[in-house]
Order: C-alpha cells, then structure tokens, then sequence
C-alpha cells in the first residue's frame, strides 16, 4: 500500500512566480491536510479538504495561498507571486474517513530565490 | 488558545540509557493526543494515538501514557537508530480535524 505521495520534492522558485504543490493521499483515504514547516519552527496547520470541498482553511494566510481537492487527480496547494518567507517545507498528510491519525508524505521543499 | 509544549527541546543518551520525553497540553476539549517521529528531510511518521487519561501504548522500545495535562514518551535501552526528533500533536474536539503541534524533542542516542 503505497504512502502518500507529493511531488516535486523539491521547487525552486524566483520571486514573484507561482509554486504549485501535489499531493495523492493513501489509497482509501478521503480526507487530505496541508502543513507547512518554516526553518526552525514546528509544523502549522494550514488546510483541511475532502474531496471537492474546503473543510477548514483557518491556517491559510489570507493572499496569494490557496488550495483543492478534485473529484478526480492530486490536492493542489497554491502560492501566488512567491516571497522569500514563503521557503519551507510543506507537508501534506491524509486520513481515512473514520479514524483520526494523520499519515504525512515526504514533504516538498520550496527555495524561493 | 490550544497550546502543546515539548521539553527537552533536546537530549543526548547513551545506548542503552532510557529516558522520557515529555508533552504538556492546553486544550478545550481533547480528541486525541498523537505521537510522531521525524527524521531529518523527512515527513513525521504516525507512532501512536492517545484518547483519555490512563491510556498507554507500547511499540518496540518506545511507550507511550496519557494523564489530563500531559504525555510521555518512554524510551527503554534506545539504540542509535532511535536517533530522532519527536513531535506532539493534539486535536481538540470541535476544531474540525486539524493537529497543533508542539516544536518537538531532538532526540540524539549515542553509541
């Protein structure tokens, strides 16, 4: 049973450019979380989606973020017009419908330059 | 405000030595209280998930106990290997399913 996955696992960026970040949950899993690891701090949550719909969004900055969950293919996270204080890593996990614990794939590492 | 705080932020063990990491919560309702472990340039990968107070759960050398405040994680006879950070997290019931994690313990296990 394959992990999460998210790719690509590493994105350099130049300022003002948009990143776009994947991620295919664990098979049966229908529920998918963003969180992002800035350097020397901890994870913070940033979304929660199920398929086709926005659960929780109260962790996303308010500008150039924004995230989805088709009916068919990967979550999609989103920055607009990239900042420097946008490089991180960002994490995406997933879970099944009915239970609680998280699974998290490898992370993508963004450079903004 | 729901708030997890790990301590030490770091230690160093020698093979063989156990120890306990500690995780101390505020939270208006707890869900569930979660254990990971991450490796550098890695994702946290799940140890245990905790629900109430009493609660405890054992995986290889590693266990883990619940009171209302706090959680522990016991290391028994750590080897290298077990060389890690290890994260905290806590969901809070009616914060839809979102963790708040604690800043972690480096975890440094010397031959």
């Amino acid at each position: 049973n394959a992990g999460v996955m998210q790719n690509p696992r590493h994105l350099v960026r130049r300022r003002g450019q948009e990143a776009r970040l994947r991620c295919s949950p664990m098979k049966g899993h229908s529920h998918v979380y963003w969180y992002r690891q800035l350097p020397e701090e901890g994870l913070k949550f940033m979304v929660y989606l199920q398929k086709e719909n926005i659960i929780d969004e109260s962790g996303m900055p308010k500008e150039r973020f924004s995230a989805e969950f088709p009916k068919e293919g990967p979550s999609i996270l989103r920055i607009q017009q990239v900042v420097r204080g946008d490089s991180a890593a960002y994490f995406c996990a997933s879970s099944p419908p009915v239970r609680f614990e998280q699974y998290f794939g490898p992370g993508t590492r963004l450079t903004v330059t | 405000e729901d708030q997890v705080t790990q301590s030490p932020e770091a230690l160093r063990l020698q093979e063989g030595e156990s120890s306990s990491l500690n995780c101390s919560y505020t939270v208006s309702g707890l869900r569930g209280l979660f254990w990971y472990r991450q490796d550098p340039g890695k994702g946290p990968e799940f140890l245990f998930t905790l629900y109430s107070a009493g609660e405890e759960k054992e995986k290889e050398r590693l266990k883990a106990t619940l009171t209302k405040k706090e959680s522990f994680l016991h290391i028994t006879a750590p080897k290298p290997e077990d060389s890690a950070t290890y994260l905290c997290a806590v969901q809070a019931t009616g914060g839809y399913n979102k963790l708040i994690f604690g800043a972690g313990t480096r975890l440094a296990v010397h031959p």
